[in-house]
């Protein structure tokens, strides 16, 4: 089926480790973004990326990096891993400028920093 | 400041009943969008109804339907003869600024339904 594509699901990482995080769609669509999600606060966003090529700061984007060299991907990468990065990932990609179809969410990365 | 509220954490109904579920968002913009996912305990985030500031009629998709109240800037999600299925955590979410390079959607912290049979 045509979606978004997060890998891995899970993941645990040892404080100061590094990791990336791929997220892939086949539809097309050229705004893609990352959150995350913490209990009680909903999902805040990263980073997201208006294009291929481009990438932009979201509301919480300290500690993360982006890249989008290939319009179908969007890389998340953590260069060393905190605590307080644990969290669940969502990617999240979008072919209108307004959404009203629908933001397509990935079924999201689960990691824990240890 | 919170762009998106939801005021309620909780709530239960009875299987076949409706429910209401409470969105109130803050914006300086004449263009937005406004969203309601759902977010089953599996995870994954399903888009349920879309609501465009400029749109008269409010919003309807099959059981749900969105109330929404412009002037006080409320966009309430109603689950009409709600079923098993909908139990779940649900997010009322905002896009602001159609025409700025800027599609991110703010999130609300979400309110978790539970229905009794």
């Amino acid at each position: 089926n045509a979606g978004v594509t997060q890998t891995p699901k899970f993941r645990v990482l040892k404080t100061g480790q590094s990791m990336t995080l791929l997220c892939a769609q086949d539809m097309n669509h050229e705004y893609m973004y990352w959150y995350r999600q913490d209990p009680g606060m909903g999902l805040r966003l990263i980073h997201y990326s208006v294009g291929e090529g481009t990438t932009a700061k979201g509301e919480v984007p300290d500690g993360y990096n982006v890249s989008r060299l290939k319009k179908q991907n969007f890389l998340l990468g953590l260069e060393s891993a905190a605590p307080s990065q644990t969290s669940v990932y969502f990617c999240a990609s979008s072919y209108s400028i307004s959404g009203a179809d629908g933001y397509t969410f990935g079924s999201g990365t689960r990691l824990t920093v240890v | 400041a919170q762009k998106i509220t939801q005021t309620q954490p909780g709530m239960f109904v009875q299987e076949k009943e409706a429910v209401t579920l409470d969105c109130t968002y803050d914006t300086s913009d004449q263009s937005y969008g406004l969203f309601w996912y759902k977010q089953p305990s599996s995870g994954e985030m399903i888009f349920l109804i879309y609501q465009g500031s400029y749109d008269e009629q409010n919003a309807t998709e099959g059981r749900y339907s969105l109330n929404f109240q412009k002037a006080r800037k409320s966009a309430n999600l109603v689950i009409s003869a709600s079923q098993l299925g909908d139990s779940a955590m649900y997010f009322c979410a905002m896009r602001e600024g159609l025409g700025a390079n800027d599609y991110k959607l703010s999130f609300g912290a979400g309110t978790t339904v539970t229905v009794r049979a």
